[in-house]
């Protein structure tokens, strides 16, 4: 059974840095062709994937903001961290972490909870 | 970047109705496409992957089709439960991108 599960801070003040954890069961981040993403949705608006690390530690960011993203994995804890520099409150959002498989139909067929990130003085 | 519109933006429909949304890319993606399902204060759900594919314990009034540019998800009898709004996912090249999403209320 693949669970996912987001932690990391409710609140972050401008120009702050943001780090969030997913902590997942039920795969391994050393199984050929298996990833893990980042996706962010603002209040009321749509999805929007921020980044992906599969097992051989190739990551993938959004154009947008990857100058402002890092993705790591501690595959011996399973676990993804996401840090994203210079918060703004236009960053307010539930940040989700989700399961994917490389070149297959297996894209973010699981999801976690999703947590709500304030970013506000 | 591949980009995603959805059409409609929003629509009203009643119990019973056939649903329909478009949603396309702006370059051929394949069949790398997605649907997802989401109600308010919850978490997205896929219903559709492979674009046609009927993702596990999804009811069958779901059907998705297309491949390329073109995709269509269908709700072949809409019930009450499938009022939400819903993303397609491209995930054919990175970044994945997602489509603006449709949502579908009652009328």
């Amino acid at each position: 059974q693949i669970t996912l599960k987001e932690s990391g801070p409710t609140l972050v003040k401008p120009t702050q840095t943001l780090t969030l954890t997913c902590t997942f069961s039920g795969f391994s981040l050393s199984t050929s062709g298996v990833g893990v993403g980042w996706i962010r949705q603002p209040p009321g608006k749509a999805l929007e994937c921020l980044a992906l690390i599969y097992w051989d530690d190739d990551k993938r960011y959004s154009p947008s903001l990857e100058s402002r993203l890092t993705i790591t994995k501690d595959t011996s804890k399973n676990q993804v961290v996401l840090t994203m520099t210079k918060m703004d409150p236009v960053d307010t959002a539930t940040y989700y972490c989700a399961h994917t498989i490389r070149y297959s139909s297996s894209c973010f067929d699981y999801w976690g909870q999703g947590t709500l990130v304030t970013v506000s003085s | 970047d591949i980009q995603m519109t959805q059409s409609p933006s929003a629509m009203s429909a009643s119990v019973g109705d056939r649903v329909t949304i478009t949603c396309r890319a702006s370059q051929g993606i394949g069949n790398y496409l997605a649907w997802f399902q989401q109600k308010p204060g919850k978490v997205p759900k896929r219903l559709i992957y492979a674009a046609s594919s009927l993702q596990s314990g999804v009811p069958s009034r779901f059907s998705g089709s297309g491949s390329g540019t073109e995709f269509t998800l269908t709700i072949s009898s809409l019930q009450p439960e499938d009022f939400a709004t819903y993303y397609c996912l491209q995930h054919n090249s990175h970044p994945f991108t997602f489509g603006p999403g449709t949502k579908v209320d009652i009328k």
